[in-house]
């Protein structure tokens, strides 16, 4: 299974300014998913990070808000801009396997607590 | 568009019942999983179905799936304390993954 490293884990951050998340993998993966988790609810995809290609984002997000970088195929990084209180969340970096019988299945890292005052 | 369901959402049980959790999904799927996570952690996996009639066991967990009637269930045997948890499936075509709304499981004592 793919191990994948975020940090921070958790932050507080003030109304207004940004945060950036970043994201390691122990192995090369084409793909890496950003993904949002709101107290409560469960999970909406935010964009698609490809290496050496813009981001994909999902109906509802823009890259003003939510700068992606993907340097390369074990690391990306994800922004949350000029954030407000209604940005408070779990964000999950994610990739899906690709050896073996992990093939296929979409593993998490451990998540950053985002909580803005 | 694919949508996943689940039922239900939220559910409460004495330890030692049995229970199930169902998890429907809208549109063609090629894999459905089942995830659990633990209040302030990420997701961990624990069951990856892939064909239809498709039944894996781990524990006192018990996932199957059924294709045709876009239909998969997450069977709870004799439960536990340390099984509460937010319980979600996930539904995936190719790189898309959809995921239900979760199952929020407390087992009383």
């Amino acid at each position: 299974s793919a191990v994948i490293s975020q940090k921070p884990s958790r932050d507080i951050c003030q109304r207004g300014t940004s945060l950036t998340i970043q994201c390691q993998v122990d192995s090369q993966v084409t793909m890496m998913f950003w993904y949002r988790q709101q107290p409560g609810q469960s999970l909406t995809l935010i964009a698609t990070a490809n290496q050496g290609s813009e981001a994909t984002y999902e109906s509802g997000f823009v890259i003003d808000k939510f700068p992606i970088s993907r340097p390369n195929l074990t690391f990306s990084t994800l922004t949350v801009s000029n954030m407000s209180p209604e940005d408070s969340s779990i964000y999950l970096c994610s990739v899906v396997g690709t050896s073996g019988s992990n093939t296929g299945e979409l593993f998490f890292g451990e998540g950053s607590r985002l909580t803005v005052l | 568009e694919l949508k996943v369901e689940q039922n239900p959402l939220f559910l409460s049980m004495q330890e030692g019942k049995n229970y199930t959790i169902y998890c429907n999904y809208s549109t063609t799927s090629d894999r459905l999983y089942w995830y659990r996570q633990d209040p302030g952690k990420s997701l961990e996996s624990l069951f990856v179905l892939l064909s239809n009639g498709a039944v894996k066991q781990e524990g006192r967990l018990m996932a199957s799936l059924d294709t045709k009637a876009r239909l998969s269930t997450l069977h709870i045997t004799a439960a536990v304390h340390d099984l509460s948890a937010t319980y979600f499936c996930a539904s995936a075509y190719g790189q898309n993954f959809v995921f239900g709304p979760g199952t929020r499981l407390s087992v009383l004592p």
